[in-house]
Protein backbone atom coordinates (compact mmCIF):
# COMPACT_ATOMS: atom_id res chain seq x y z
CA UNK A 1 0.00 0.00 0.00
CA UNK A 2 1.70 3.53 -0.02
CA UNK A 3 0.99 5.86 1.60
CA UNK A 4 1.58 9.87 1.23
CA UNK A 5 1.94 12.49 4.03
CA UNK A 6 1.80 16.10 4.01
CA UNK A 7 2.90 17.41 8.00
CA UNK A 8 1.78 21.02 7.03
CA UNK A 9 -1.81 21.42 7.62
CA UNK A 10 -1.63 25.36 6.98
CA UNK A 11 1.11 27.25 6.12
CA UNK A 12 1.60 30.71 5.44
CA UNK A 13 3.82 33.39 3.28
CA UNK A 14 3.82 37.41 2.49
CA UNK A 15 3.73 38.13 -1.25
CA UNK A 16 7.09 37.75 -2.68
CA UNK A 17 8.87 35.08 -0.37
CA UNK A 18 9.57 31.97 -0.84
CA UNK A 19 7.86 29.07 0.79
CA UNK A 20 8.45 25.18 1.02
CA UNK A 21 5.89 22.21 1.42
CA UNK A 22 6.47 19.39 2.68
CA UNK A 23 5.81 15.64 1.59
CA UNK A 24 6.73 12.62 2.25
CA UNK A 25 5.69 8.99 1.02
CA UNK A 26 5.88 5.62 1.16
CA UNK A 27 5.55 2.85 -1.63
CA UNK A 28 6.55 -0.72 -2.88
CA UNK A 29 6.39 0.73 -6.67
CA UNK A 30 9.81 0.52 -8.20
CA UNK A 31 8.79 2.81 -10.89
CA UNK A 32 6.00 5.67 -10.12
CA UNK A 33 5.53 9.59 -10.61
CA UNK A 34 5.04 11.99 -7.99
CA UNK A 35 2.78 15.23 -8.06
CA UNK A 36 1.71 18.48 -6.83
CA UNK A 37 -1.67 19.18 -7.44
CA UNK A 38 -3.09 23.20 -6.74
CA UNK A 39 -6.62 23.17 -5.73
CA UNK A 40 -7.87 27.06 -5.75
CA UNK A 41 -11.38 27.94 -4.24
CA UNK A 42 -13.38 26.74 -7.82
CA UNK A 43 -12.45 23.43 -6.49
CA UNK A 44 -10.67 22.31 -10.08
CA UNK A 45 -7.24 20.32 -9.16
CA UNK A 46 -4.11 22.24 -11.33
CA UNK A 47 -1.25 20.15 -11.79
CA UNK A 48 1.92 22.51 -10.38
CA UNK A 49 4.83 20.49 -11.04
CA UNK A 50 5.72 16.59 -11.61
CA UNK A 51 8.53 14.27 -11.04
CA UNK A 52 9.48 10.90 -12.42
CA UNK A 53 11.08 8.85 -9.48
CA UNK A 54 13.88 7.56 -11.63
CA UNK A 55 15.04 10.71 -12.70
CA UNK A 56 17.55 12.27 -10.18
CA UNK A 57 17.23 15.75 -11.35
CA UNK A 58 14.64 18.12 -9.93
CA UNK A 59 11.80 19.01 -11.59
CA UNK A 60 11.46 22.77 -11.76
CA UNK A 61 8.51 25.20 -14.08
CA UNK A 62 9.25 28.59 -13.67
CA UNK A 63 8.36 29.94 -10.06
CA UNK A 64 7.87 26.31 -8.53
CA UNK A 65 10.59 23.55 -8.27
CA UNK A 66 10.79 20.20 -6.11
CA UNK A 67 13.65 18.86 -3.66
CA UNK A 68 13.62 15.22 -4.26
CA UNK A 69 14.80 12.55 -1.97
CA UNK A 70 14.61 9.97 -3.31
CA UNK A 71 16.33 7.87 -0.24
CA UNK A 72 14.32 9.89 2.05
CA UNK A 73 11.15 9.18 0.39
CA UNK A 74 10.91 13.03 0.38
CA UNK A 75 9.39 15.52 -2.02
CA UNK A 76 9.05 18.93 -1.35
CA UNK A 77 7.76 21.91 -3.08
CA UNK A 78 9.41 25.35 -3.15
CA UNK A 79 7.45 28.25 -4.67
CA UNK A 80 9.54 31.23 -5.24
CA UNK A 81 8.28 35.38 -5.48
CA UNK A 82 4.80 33.79 -3.82
CA UNK A 83 1.94 35.60 -5.25
CA UNK A 84 -1.47 36.10 -4.20
CA UNK A 85 -2.62 33.63 -6.99
CA UNK A 86 -1.11 31.09 -5.41
CA UNK A 87 -3.32 30.85 -1.88
CA UNK A 88 -4.93 27.56 -2.26
CA UNK A 89 -4.73 23.94 -1.36
CA UNK A 90 -2.10 22.09 -2.09
CA UNK A 91 -1.63 17.96 -2.90
CA UNK A 92 1.42 15.85 -2.85
CA UNK A 93 0.61 12.57 -4.95
CA UNK A 94 1.99 9.61 -5.57
CA UNK A 95 1.59 6.65 -8.41
CA UNK A 96 1.07 5.84 -11.89
CA UNK A 97 -1.15 3.65 -14.30
CA UNK A 98 -4.31 5.88 -13.05
CA UNK A 99 -3.78 4.96 -9.52
CA UNK A 100 -2.59 7.84 -7.51
CA UNK A 101 -2.52 8.32 -3.57
CA UNK A 102 -2.88 11.68 -2.12
CA UNK A 103 -1.22 13.43 0.86
CA UNK A 104 -3.92 15.51 3.45
CA UNK A 105 -3.15 18.65 1.55
CA UNK A 106 -1.52 21.90 3.30
CA UNK A 107 -3.80 25.09 2.86
CA UNK A 108 -1.07 27.88 1.92
CA UNK A 109 -1.97 31.25 2.04
CA UNK A 110 -0.37 34.26 0.32
CA UNK A 111 -0.66 37.79 2.38
CA UNK A 112 0.04 41.10 0.92
CA UNK B 1 -11.36 19.35 -26.40
CA UNK B 2 -13.84 20.03 -23.79
CA UNK B 3 -11.25 17.50 -21.46
CA UNK B 4 -12.82 15.50 -18.58
CA UNK B 5 -16.63 16.26 -17.74
CA UNK B 6 -19.08 15.65 -15.18
CA UNK B 7 -22.05 15.70 -14.53
CA UNK B 8 -24.19 16.96 -12.16
CA UNK B 9 -21.98 19.40 -10.72
CA UNK B 10 -23.86 19.31 -7.67
CA UNK B 11 -26.59 16.59 -5.88
CA UNK B 12 -28.60 16.01 -2.82
CA UNK B 13 -29.95 12.83 -2.25
CA UNK B 14 -31.86 10.87 0.53
CA UNK B 15 -30.54 7.94 1.86
CA UNK B 16 -31.33 4.32 0.08
CA UNK B 17 -31.76 6.63 -3.32
CA UNK B 18 -29.84 5.39 -6.58
CA UNK B 19 -28.15 7.73 -8.45
CA UNK B 20 -25.13 8.18 -11.36
CA UNK B 21 -22.44 10.52 -11.55
CA UNK B 22 -21.51 10.95 -15.38
CA UNK B 23 -17.67 11.25 -16.24
CA UNK B 24 -16.70 11.80 -20.19
CA UNK B 25 -13.51 12.46 -21.62
CA UNK B 26 -12.71 13.37 -25.09
CA UNK B 27 -9.06 13.42 -25.08
CA UNK B 28 -9.06 9.45 -26.10
CA UNK B 29 -7.15 8.34 -22.72
CA UNK B 30 -6.98 5.07 -21.60
CA UNK B 31 -6.81 5.49 -17.86
CA UNK B 32 -9.98 6.99 -15.75
CA UNK B 33 -9.98 6.99 -12.19
CA UNK B 34 -12.95 8.04 -9.51
CA UNK B 35 -12.08 9.93 -6.43
CA UNK B 36 -13.87 11.09 -3.19
CA UNK B 37 -12.12 14.16 -1.76
CA UNK B 38 -13.33 14.64 2.03
CA UNK B 39 -12.25 16.94 4.36
CA UNK B 40 -8.81 16.59 6.26
CA UNK B 41 -8.27 13.23 4.13
CA UNK B 42 -7.09 14.22 0.70
CA UNK B 43 -8.36 12.46 -1.99
CA UNK B 44 -9.20 8.68 -2.41
CA UNK B 45 -8.88 6.60 -5.58
CA UNK B 46 -12.31 4.64 -5.45
CA UNK B 47 -12.43 3.13 -8.53
CA UNK B 48 -10.19 3.13 -12.07
CA UNK B 49 -9.90 1.40 -15.42
CA UNK B 50 -6.94 0.94 -17.61
CA UNK B 51 -9.25 0.77 -20.41
CA UNK B 52 -12.74 -0.24 -22.21
CA UNK B 53 -14.18 -3.37 -20.38
CA UNK B 54 -11.80 -3.10 -17.61
CA UNK B 55 -12.54 -2.09 -14.22
CA UNK B 56 -10.61 -2.22 -10.48
CA UNK B 57 -11.11 -1.40 -7.63
CA UNK B 58 -9.38 1.23 -5.65
CA UNK B 59 -8.91 2.47 -1.30
CA UNK B 60 -12.41 3.00 -0.89
CA UNK B 61 -14.79 0.81 -3.12
CA UNK B 62 -17.60 -0.28 -1.10
CA UNK B 63 -20.92 1.47 -1.89
CA UNK B 64 -19.67 2.37 -5.33
CA UNK B 65 -19.88 0.51 -8.74
CA UNK B 66 -18.43 1.04 -12.00
CA UNK B 67 -18.44 0.13 -15.50
CA UNK B 68 -16.45 1.10 -19.01
CA UNK B 69 -18.71 0.03 -21.79
CA UNK B 70 -16.32 3.09 -23.97
CA UNK B 71 -13.02 4.71 -23.81
CA UNK B 72 -14.94 8.25 -23.22
CA UNK B 73 -17.19 7.09 -20.69
CA UNK B 74 -16.50 6.05 -17.25
CA UNK B 75 -19.90 6.55 -14.74
CA UNK B 76 -20.47 5.94 -11.04
CA UNK B 77 -22.96 4.36 -9.71
CA UNK B 78 -23.94 5.05 -6.13
CA UNK B 79 -26.77 1.75 -5.72
CA UNK B 80 -28.05 2.69 -2.18
CA UNK B 81 -27.09 6.48 -1.01
CA UNK B 82 -25.85 6.51 2.47
CA UNK B 83 -24.85 9.77 4.72
CA UNK B 84 -21.39 8.55 4.57
CA UNK B 85 -21.02 9.10 0.53
CA UNK B 86 -21.32 13.24 1.36
CA UNK B 87 -18.71 14.18 -0.37
CA UNK B 88 -17.21 15.89 -3.26
CA UNK B 89 -16.02 13.16 -6.19
CA UNK B 90 -13.67 13.88 -8.65
CA UNK B 91 -12.95 11.74 -12.23
CA UNK B 92 -9.62 12.13 -14.16
CA UNK B 93 -8.10 10.55 -16.69
CA UNK B 94 -4.66 10.05 -18.36
CA UNK B 95 -2.86 8.48 -20.88
CA UNK B 96 -0.98 5.27 -19.96
CA UNK B 97 2.62 6.97 -21.75
CA UNK B 98 3.92 9.84 -21.71
CA UNK B 99 3.57 13.30 -20.05
CA UNK B 100 4.14 11.46 -17.00
CA UNK B 101 1.05 9.68 -16.44
CA UNK B 102 -0.57 13.01 -15.44
CA UNK B 103 -3.64 12.94 -14.53
CA UNK B 104 -6.55 15.50 -15.59
CA UNK B 105 -9.35 15.99 -13.52
CA UNK B 106 -12.73 17.01 -13.97
CA UNK B 107 -14.72 20.12 -12.18
CA UNK B 108 -15.85 17.79 -9.85
CA UNK B 109 -19.54 16.52 -7.89
CA UNK B 110 -20.25 17.83 -4.40
CA UNK B 111 -22.83 15.21 -3.44
CA UNK B 112 -25.27 15.76 -0.22
CA UNK B 113 -26.93 12.76 1.18
CA UNK B 114 -29.03 13.46 3.82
Amino acid sequence: AQTVTQSQPEMSVQEAETVTLSCTYDTSESNYYLFWYKQPPSRQMILVIRQEAYKQQNATENRFSVNFQKAAKSFSLKISDSQLGDTAMYFCASGRRGKLTFGQGTILTVHP
Amino acid sequence: NAGVTQTPKFQVLKTGQSMTLQCAQDMNHEYMSWYRQDPGMGLRLIHYSVGAGITDQGEVPNGYNVSRSTTEDFPLRLLSAAPSQTSVYFCASSLPQGAYNEQFFGPGTRLTVL
